[in-house]
């Protein structure tokens, strides 16, 4: 069975600081496609990157970084020196072979950066 | 470009009327979803259309929602005698589907208030 969880339900830093939303998956497939979405205050889901189970490579993109460790089937992001337009609502998601055409989505992370 | 569009952005029934919730995919995607989300809640997938194959309704929580979709464009998602319970923030996404990736866009949702 597919499922993603994220455990922290709410995270509350101050701006600058780094921080972390975890991200673990259960699938049984080999191949399969892990999601990051933010959801800011206006509600509509932002897509921030997709990565595929043969790619393990890390990856940057500005303040954002995603680490992905088979190992632990977790997919994990992090926001360096946060500021106040990164408060939103974070969610993983998970899609396989087995699910079909299913998105698994975790319950979301909702990050609170305050001034 | 224009990304996908969801009407009407808020819509409130009463209890036991029937509601058309619509969304306009980003042209060219050929797949399309439909979510739930309660709230301070995860998203809740409810159904699945990619072009002409019979669409994957399992998500759908009972015979009170049906979805149809024309072709590879609009969708329209049908509650029937709305439930309290049918509150909630129903979001519709789009994906342009190729072997192996299935990035989803999401319209900016519709609330749907059941009084």
């Amino acid at each position: 069975a597919q499922k993603v969880t994220q455990a922290q339900t709410e995270i509350s830093v101050v701006e600058k600081e780094d921080v972390t939303l975890d991200c673990v998956y259960e699938t049984r497939d080999t191949t399969y496609y892990l999601f990051w979405y933010k959801q800011p205050p206006s509600g509509e889901l932002v897509f921030l990157i997709r990565r595929n189970s043969f790619d393990e490579q890390n990856e940057i993109s500005g303040r954002y970084s995603w680490n992905f460790q088979k190992s632990t089937s977790s997919f994990n992001f992090t926001i360096t020196a946060s500021q106040v337009v990164d408060s939103a609502v974070y969610f993983c998601a998970l899609r396989d072979d087995t699910g079909g055409f299913k998105t698994i989505f975790g319950a979301g992370t909702r990050l609170f950066v305050k001034a | 470009g224009a990304g996908v569009s969801q009407s009407p952005s808020n819509k409130v029934t009463e209890k036991g009327k029937d509601v058309e919730l619509r969304c306009d995919p980003i042209s060219g995607h050929t797949a399309l979803y439909w979510y739930r989300q309660r709230l301070g809640q995860g998203l809740e997938f409810l159904i699945y259309f990619q072009g002409n194959s019979a669409p994957d309704k399992s998500g759908l929580p009972s015979d009170r929602f049906s979805a149809e979709r024309t072709g590879e464009s609009v969708s329209t998602l049908t509650i029937q005698r709305t439930q309290q319970e049918d509150s909630a923030v129903y979001l519709c996404a789009s994906s342009y589907r190729t072997a192996g990736t299935d990035t989803q866009y999401f319209g900016p949702g519709t609330r749907l208030t059941v009084l």
